[in-house]
């Protein structure tokens, strides 16, 4: 199947400070691109919707301002999650699908861990 | 009401068992059903990937959907300790690729 890669896969960082996490897409070429959070135990929540060339769509409740999206390549998306906090540590997992149709499987990244202290 | 529902579990069964995994949703405009197995600390992997009503199979797993009861299921036959992870239901509709995931189901094989 297609693979999806994510750096970096574990970060630490102290309150305050801006953390650059980046999916490629490593054999495709993906014009959207997801973004999901998931807390321990929990299901992967979408964060927003990555798009090539335009604007991310947020879900309701994803602050746009905190967590900044740019889809800067067919094959890179980067979300950089700004003044982080303690509530931000989570797991966060990028996906794109492999093929043109919106509705063509997904495939997701390994994900980042993030820590902040 | 959540628009998809599973049980989290966690399920254990012995080794060589067949395992049946089941998801409930509510929304009608769902069209396509996916089945991924995450590892601990690793990203979703799809194992199964459906469309609309039916049956399908590849190699151990069967993934069935049934539209009508908006009921989807996964089995796994032979289970092997490997098998052991958590499985995530997932479903999306046909107009856009947003996926929706159930909670999780953490499974457990022993040997």
């Amino acid at each position: 199947g297609a693979v999806v890669s994510q750096h970096p896969s574990w970060v630490i960082c102290k309150s305050g400070t801006s953390v650059k996490i980046e999916c490629r897409s490593l054999d495709f070429q993906a014009t959207t691109m997801f973004w999901y959070r998931q807390f321990p135990k929990q299901s992967l929540m979408l964060m927003a919707t990555s798009n090539e060339g335009s604007k991310a769509t947020y879900e309701q409740g994803v602050e746009k301002d905190k967590f900044l999206i740019n889809h800067a390549s067919l094959t890179l998306s980067t979300l950089t999650v700004t003044s982080a906090h303690p509530e931000d540590s989570s797991f966060y997992i990028c996906s794109a699908p492999a093929g043109e149709r919106p509705s063509d499987e997904q495939f997701f990244g390994p994900g980042t861990r993030l820590t902040v202290l | 009401q959540k628009e998809v529902e599973q049980d989290p579990g966690p399920l254990s069964v012995p080794e060589g068992a067949i395992v049946s995994l089941n998801c409930t949703y509510s929304n009608s405009a769902f069209q396509y059903f996916m089945w991924y197995r995450q590892y601990s600390r690793k990203g979703p992997e799809l194992l199964m990937y459906t469309y609309s009503s039916g049956n399908k199979e590849d190699g151990r797993f069967t993934a069935q959907v049934d539209k009508s009861s908006k009921y989807i299921s996964l089995f796994i036959r032979d289970s092997q300790p490997s098998d052991s992870a958590t499985y995530l239901c997932a479903m999306m509709g046909s107009s856009a690729s947003k996926i929706i995931f159930g909670s999780g189901t953490r499974l457990s094989i022993r040997p």
